[in-house]
């Protein structure tokens, strides 16, 4: 079992649609991340929950909303989404969000297309 | 600003030749972070080596090798007798000790291994 899962892999959902992307670690971390994917640009940090806390919400549009219920899940809740936002959302996990070192370890991710 | 520079967008090389992927990296801080990260096709960030800035030693792990220079600024990675496993995106990433739970990506070099 990888340590951390991302569900579902691969989404295509219409402008009207709502939907959530999931994702589960299982390394006792307490903070963990959200981030974007898209072609041919550097990932996007989008959200850092620490101890289910958001410390961090780097602009991003309200149609992406976070949760963050414990330290081992962390939902990201979709609605009226554009086609812009079609990229491959990655969940990411780390010991503490406070520490410099700390390395972040990846889920494989959720392919988004909005149609 | 802290920046992570990744000038290689592609590089395509036979099996078994060895290849270097460079590095450059921007900060005002003293202390920070170095890391390297690969994302095979199947998408999750596997992370691969995290280095400390005082810490200016090459390190060997396997087929794999790092060289860092803080007076140049770079972090450069040599994979030795390269192999078709090798075929990934590879990303090298900066976290600064200002702002912990951020770790700035570069843009990533595509690296294909033809057999």
């Amino acid at each position: 079992e990888t340590g951390v899962t991302q569900t579902p892999r691969h989404l295509v959902m219409g402008m009207t649609n709502k939907k959530s992307l999931k994702c589960e670690q299982h390394l006792g971390h307490n903070a963990m991340y959200w981030y974007k994917q898209s072609a041919k640009k550097p990932l996007e940090l989008m959200f850092v929950y620490s101890l289910e806390e958001r410390v961090e919400n780097n602009s991003v549009p309200s149609r992406f909303s976070p949760e963050c219920p414990n330290s081992s899940h962390l939902f990201l809740h979709l609605h009226t989404l554009q086609p812009e936002d079609s990229a491959l959302y990655l969940c990411a996990s780390s010991q503490s969000a406070g520490v410099s070192k700390n390395i972040q370890y990846f889920g494989a991710g959720t392919r988004l297309s909005v149609l | 600003a802290q920046k992570v520079t990744q000038a290689q967008t592609e590089i395509s090389v036979v099996e078994k030749e060895d290849v270097t992927l460079d590095c450059v990296y921007e900060t005002r801080d003293t202390t920070y972070y170095l890391f390297w990260y690969k994302q095979p096709p199947s998408g999750e960030l596997v992370f691969l080596i995290r280095r400390n800035s005082f810490d200016e030693q090459n390190e060997i792990s396997g087929r794999y090798s790092w060289n860092f220079q803080k007076s140049t600024s770079s972090f450069n990675f040599t994979i030795t007798a390269s192999q078709v496993v090798d075929s990934a995106v590879y990303f090298c990433a900066l976290s600064h000790y200002s702002s912990a739970s951020k770790i700035i990506f570069g843009s990533g070099t595509r690296l294909s291994i033809r057999p």
